[in-house]
């Protein structure tokens, strides 16, 4: 089974810095099947980057996701006040199911 | 415009049944997966179950299968999800999402979120 752990559990930064966020996985993960999850507090979540590196429809173009393998990043370039959130990457695999990371906390410094 | 409304959550025994409901609209509903998703009060999320567009390919977590159904009604453009043996483990808020179209099997849309608590 595939596990995914994200780093680090909680970033601080300031509004315009920019925050890379990890994703490793414990065996290689489909990067068609990588996805990135936003979520704030009392919402549903939103899909950001699906395919690794897909940016969702109305996804500002600050959120860039990379990676292959078995490590994957999510990149803001410049946090914006609503970008302080909770991010969760996703995998898909064998049999059926689905696996997210524990999540990384954006909170502001 | 997409919307999933959720509902049929609320307090339950454990050991005990429900049945949750969700609501599509804005889309082609028969077209695509439709998938439940749950996050217990202060925890990550949790991916449910599957449910193919027509219904015929059902998928489930380890963690409920065999106490859990997935089932939809494309007449109504509604996806369900029956639990049974509920225990405080399953306490959470249960998502509906909408699987986008394509091969990469990520969820584009979501509901509100409908809140099961199993206590006594």
């Amino acid at each position: 089974e595939i596990v995914l752990t994200q780093s680090p559990g909680t970033l601080s930064l300031s509004p315009g810095e920019r925050a890379t966020l990890s994703c490793r996985a414990s065996q290689s993960v489909s990067s068609t099947y990588l996805a990135w999850y936003q979520q704030k507090p009392g919402q549903a979540p939103r899909l950001l980057i699906y395919g690794a590196s897909n940016r969702a429809t109305g996804i500002p173009d600050r959120f860039t996701g990379s990676g292959s393998g078995t490590d994957f990043t999510l990149t803001i370039s410049r946090l914006e006040p609503e970008d302080f959130a909770v991010y969760y990457c996703k995998q898909y695999g064998t049999p059926p199911k689905f696996t997210f990371g524990p999540g990384t906390k954006v909170d502001i410094k | 415009e997409v919307q999933l409304v959720e509902s049929g959550g609320g307090l339950v025994q454990p050991g005990g049944s429900l049945r949750l409901s969700c609501a599509a609209s804005g889309f082609t509903f028969g077209s695509y997966v439709m998938r439940w998703v749950r996050q217990a009060p202060g925890k990550g999320l949790e991916w449910v179950s599957s449910i193919s567009g027509s219904g015929d390919s059902t998928y489930y977590a380890d963690s409920v299968k065999g106490r859990f159904t997935i089932s939809r009604d494309n007449s109504k453009n509604m996806v369900f999800l029956q639990m049974s043996s509920l225990s405080a483990e399953d306490t959470a808020v249960y998502y509906c999402s909408k699987g986008i179209m394509g091969a990469t099997k990520a969820f584009d849309s979501w509901g509100q979120g409908t809140l099961v608590t199993v206590s006594s």
